[in-house]
């Protein structure tokens, strides 16, 4: 089996200061681990992915994320946040023991103040 | 613009009815994978299909059937609907069979309120 927890579900920053989305998961297996991005009425959009490669992944839009197996985490950072930032975000867990079907996380929603 | 396409966008239907939501994949993508997604339930995995065939089955209820066609568009059916089917249903795509490695391209969504 595969699950992620986000530990915040919301997450409050003013615009120019560093952003930290927790993400912990949990599988059996070798995961792959994503986080997507959900602006109001839209569809999700891929931020940057894990896939067994190098453990400190870039995304889009200055997002980064850092694979650490000994915490079981993949946390989400941006260094400095701005206002279109604000969204729902969602980390991702697929592995074997989920038949890689992507397991998603509550998701925890970025607030940007001005 | 993902390339997937999905509709209705929007859809109201009273308690009992039956409705189709349709997705058509982004261009060369086999796999289309429906998901459900609301407030109580955040985003839950309901079915996979891989160039026309069922490849998994998650948290989908009796009611509620899908297909995948010839020409990869599929189709989520949606029976005796309940007050708690209303919800997001998103359809994403993507190129191969396994969720491991690739990314998953999603549509805006059909926004179902059942009354």
């Amino acid at each position: 089996a595969q699950s992620v927890t986000q530990l915040d579900s919301h997450v409050s920053v003013s615009e120019g200061t560093p952003v930290l989305l927790r993400c912990n998961y949990s599988s059996s297996y070798s995961p792959s681990l994503f986080w997507y991005v959900q602006h109001p009425n839209k569809g999700l959009q891929l931020l940057l992915k894990y896939t067994s490669a190098a453990t400190l992944v870039k995304g889009i839009n200055g997002f980064e994320a850092e694979f650490k197996k000994s915490e079981t985490s993949f946390h989400l950072t941006k260094p400095s946040a701005h206002m279109s930032d604000a969204a729902e975000y969602f980390c991702v867990v697929s592995a074997a023991g989920g038949s890689y079907i992507p397991t998603f996380g509550r998701g925890t929603s970025l607030i940007v103040h001005p | 613009d993902s390339g997937v396409t999905q509709t209705p966008k929007h859809l109201i239907t009273a308690t009992g009815q039956r409705v189709t939501l349709r997705c058509s994949p982004r261009s060369g993508d086999l796999s289309v994978y429906w998901y459900q997604q609301s407030l109580d339930q955040g985003l839950q995995f309901l079915i996979q299909y891989y160039n026309g065939e069922e490849r998994a089955k998650g948290n989908i209820l009796e009611r509620f059937s899908a297909q995948q066609f010839p020409d990869l568009h599929s189709e989520l059916n949606l029976s005796s609907l309940e007050l708690g089917d209303s919800a997001l249903y998103f359809c994403a795509s993507s190129v191969g069979l396994t969720g491991n490695t690739g990314e998953l391209f999603f549509g805006e969504g059909s926004r179902l309120t059942v009354l």
